[in-house]
């Protein structure tokens, strides 16, 4: 089955760039999503199709996706931003799963 | 506006059933792909299953043979019965709209906690 890996954590000041990668094999050729949740609360989505923002979004968060890495970046890091991140993909080689990384603990320090 | 909330959940025994209901609003469940994940205490996101507009269904291997999905189409609510739980079926669960297979889960219910323990 496929596998996403992220780090288990990141750490950025505020007003700084924080980057969170997902690792997959050639996960370049499959549309990444990503999804942030804080605590108690159900996750939201942050940036889809790779690099698309819902509205609502801030324009702060971007992503991006290339040969075996994802990446999704928040510029100008704010205390608002901590909270765990997920990147999920859709794998029709394993009987149509989706299929989550581990996340991503942001802290602001 | 889209709504999705969930119910059902509680404390089960170890080879005990639960049903899991979503009650969706602001679309329409059968003309979308719904799919339920699930998050065991303090720990990642696990996809859990999925039905699509069609009607097929899937399931993770962790839950295979034991679970099933379903939607009532004039309730315009999704379920998941649970079957033979066992302790690492622990976690809340949500329910989530997903438009196609490619597509992202882009709203969310609120979750329902399902604690299997004797």
């Amino acid at each position: 089955s496929y596998v996403l890996t992220q780090p288990p954590s990141v750490s950025v000041a505020p007003g700084k760039t924080a980057r969170i990668t997902c690792g997959g094999n050639n996960i370049g050729s499959k549309s990444v999503h990503w999804y942030q949740q804080k605590p108690g609360q159900a996750p939201v989505l942050v940036i889809y199709y790779d690099s698309d923002r819902p509205s609502g979004i801030p324009e702060r968060f971007s992503g991006s996706n290339s040969g075996n890495t994802a990446t999704l970046t928040i510029s100008r890091v704010e205390a608002g931003d901590e909270a765990d991140y997920y990147c999920q993909v859709w794998d029709s080689s394993s009987d149509h799963r989706w299929v989550f990384g581990g996340g991503t603990k942001l802290t602001v320090l | 506006e889209v709504q999705l909330v969930e119910s059902g959940g509680g404390l089960v025994q170890p080879g005990g059933s639960l049903r899991l209901s979503c009650a969706a609003s602001g679309f329409t469940v059968s003309s979308n792909y719904m799919s339920w994940v699930r998050q065991a205490p303090g720990k990642g996101l696990e996809w859990v299953s999925v039905i699509y507009s069609g009607g097929s269904t899937y399931y993770a291997d962790s839950v295979k043979g034991r679970f099933t999905i379903s939607r009532d189409n004039s309730k315009n609510t999704l379920y998941l019965q649970m079957n033979s739980l066992r302790a690492e079926d622990t976690a809340v669960y949500y329910c989530a709209r997903v438009r196609a297979a490619m597509a992202p889960l882009d709203y969310w219910g609120q979750g329902t906690l399902v604690t299997v323990s004797s």
